[in-house]
């Protein structure tokens, strides 16, 4: 079955602790992107990588790290996590083709982060 | 970055039709209108997407203005199922950032 696995799904930690949001999929697609949704801001792109090791910032990248060593996963790094980084974070991901823009892209389940 | 607007939510009855509207004036002529959906507790999920003509999938059919201003997805029987948000989706450019605004809240009604 084609999808984008996340995990953890659930997470609590403390401030300063690090920690990494694995994000999977299975469909070999070029691009991969994160983003965090939060209530009345919508979701917002932290970052993307158009393909193995090219990657980008999006609209919110502050006090997250990405790397793309491989095609299939893209995680998601908080060197050290804050209150203000608690959020439901979705990882996507679609073939570049004409331009990732144009193809549909898949959404994992999402991780839901509390940060104390 | 190109702007939609969208009604904030809207109200069905179950097995009828629903027509969603959506404006993106701003949008280019070259440029794609998606779709997404996102039921609750889940992650987006693309609906459909389209440039010019009028668009058909299993899911939805995409009615798309002449002029490219406006927009309507269409669920020809809506379902249970279908209670989501709904997102009309401007043209996410070469960085494949999609933007996403409040959407449609659908509510569907036994």
């Amino acid at each position: 079955e084609a999808q984008v696995t996340q995990n953890p799904r659930y997470l609590i930690t403390v401030t300063g602790k690090k920690l990494t949001v694995t994000c999977s999929q299975n469909m070999n697609h070029e691009y991969m992107s994160w983003y965090r949704q939060d209530p009345g801001l919508g979701l917002r792109q932290i970052y993307y990588s158009m393909n193995v090791e090219v990657t980008d910032k999006g609209d919110v990248p502050e006090g997250y790290k990405v790397s793309r060593k491989e095609k299939r996963n893209f995680p998601l790094i908080l060197e050290s996590p804050s209150p203000n980084q608690t959020s439901l974070y979705f990882c996507a991901s679609s073939y570049r083709g004409r331009g990732p823009g144009d193809n549909e892209q898949f959404f994992g389940p999402g991780t839901r982060l509390t940060v104390l | 970055d190109a702007k939609t607007t969208q009604p904030n939510s809207m109200e069905s009855n179950e097995e009828e039709p629903v027509h969603l509207p959506c404006n993106h004036s701003t949008i280019s002529g070259t440029d794609y209108i998606h779709w997404y959906r996102q039921l609750p507790s889940q992650g987006p999920e693309y609906v459909i997407h389209g440039l010019t003509s009028n668009v058909n999938n299993r899911m939805a059919s995409l009615a798309i203005a002449e002029d490219r201003k406006s927009s309507t997805l269409i669920l020809h029987r809506a379902t249970l199922r279908d209670a989501a948000v709904y997102y009309c989706i401007p043209p996410a450019g070469n960085t494949g950032k999609l933007i996403f605004g409040q959407g449609t809240t659908l509510q569907v009604k036994p």
